[in-house]
């Protein structure tokens, strides 16, 4: 059984903080991994994927992933409180995907 | 370009009750997906369809049949719906982008089984 496995928050974080939002998963044969963040309401919509070892930065967001210690992680740097929402860690094999529980972050004005 | 989209945004059905969601891309897709997502759970698989002419079980399968009817088109049949199928159903698309396979997401249709 594949398992992906993230704190269900929530996560406070004061406005202009770094927020660290961390997955760890079962199976040594994933492929890649992703962040959605998900308004409540709403579709998850993608933020980033990686698949190789190490930092991968996109703006605010930084990914980073230990294959050897089977963890990701996500920061937002300066957080906002529009990016108030749940994160969902995802994990690939092929074409099929396993989601974590996701884990809701609040970013305070 | 519409993205995928979703019909209908609400039902609400009785015990016993079947029905159809549709769901569709525009983006020239191959793979398709049913998601379901309980509060606390998560997205959980129901089916796939990773090209036209082919399904496969996901996760929870059980209650659920689907149709990949063509390229854009994959719906979600319940034939005799549960109090325990109440939940919010998500359709996805993907297909292999610069590196991996990168999927989006219909609006959901949120269902109540009374």
């Amino acid at each position: 059984q594949k398992e992906v496995e993230q704190n269900s928050g929530p996560l406070s974080v004061p406005e202009g903080a770094i927020a660290s939002l961390n997955c760890t998963y079962s199976d040594r044969g994933s492929q890649s991994f992703f962040w959605y963040r998900q308004y409540s309401g709403k579709s998850p919509e993608l933020i980033m994927f990686i698949y190789s070892n190490g930092d991968k930065e996109d703006g605010r967001f930084t990914a980073q992933l230990n294959k050897a210690s089977q963890y990701v992680s996500l920061l937002i740097r300066d957080s906002q409180p529009s990016d108030s929402a749940t994160y969902l860690c995802a994990v690939s094999y092929g074409q099929n995907f396993v989601f974590g529980p996701g884990t809701r972050l609040s970013v305070l004005p | 370009n519409a993205g995928v989209t979703q019909t209908p945004k609400f039902q609400v059905l009785k015990t016993g009750q079947s029905m159809t969601l549709q769901c569709a891309q525009d983006m020239n897709h191959n793979s398709m997906y049913w998601y379901r997502q309980d509060p606390g759970m998560g997205l959980r698989l129901i089916y796939y369809s990773a090209s036209e002419g082919t399904t496969d079980k996901g996760e929870v399968p059980n209650g659920y049949n689907v149709s990949r009817l063509n390229k854009r088109e994959f719906s979600l049949r319940l034939e005799s719906a549960a109090p325990s199928q109440t939940s919010v159903y998500f359709c996805a698309s993907s297909e292999l982008g610069r590196n991996e396979y990168e999927q989006y997401f219909g609006p959901g249709t949120r269902l109540t089984v009374t």
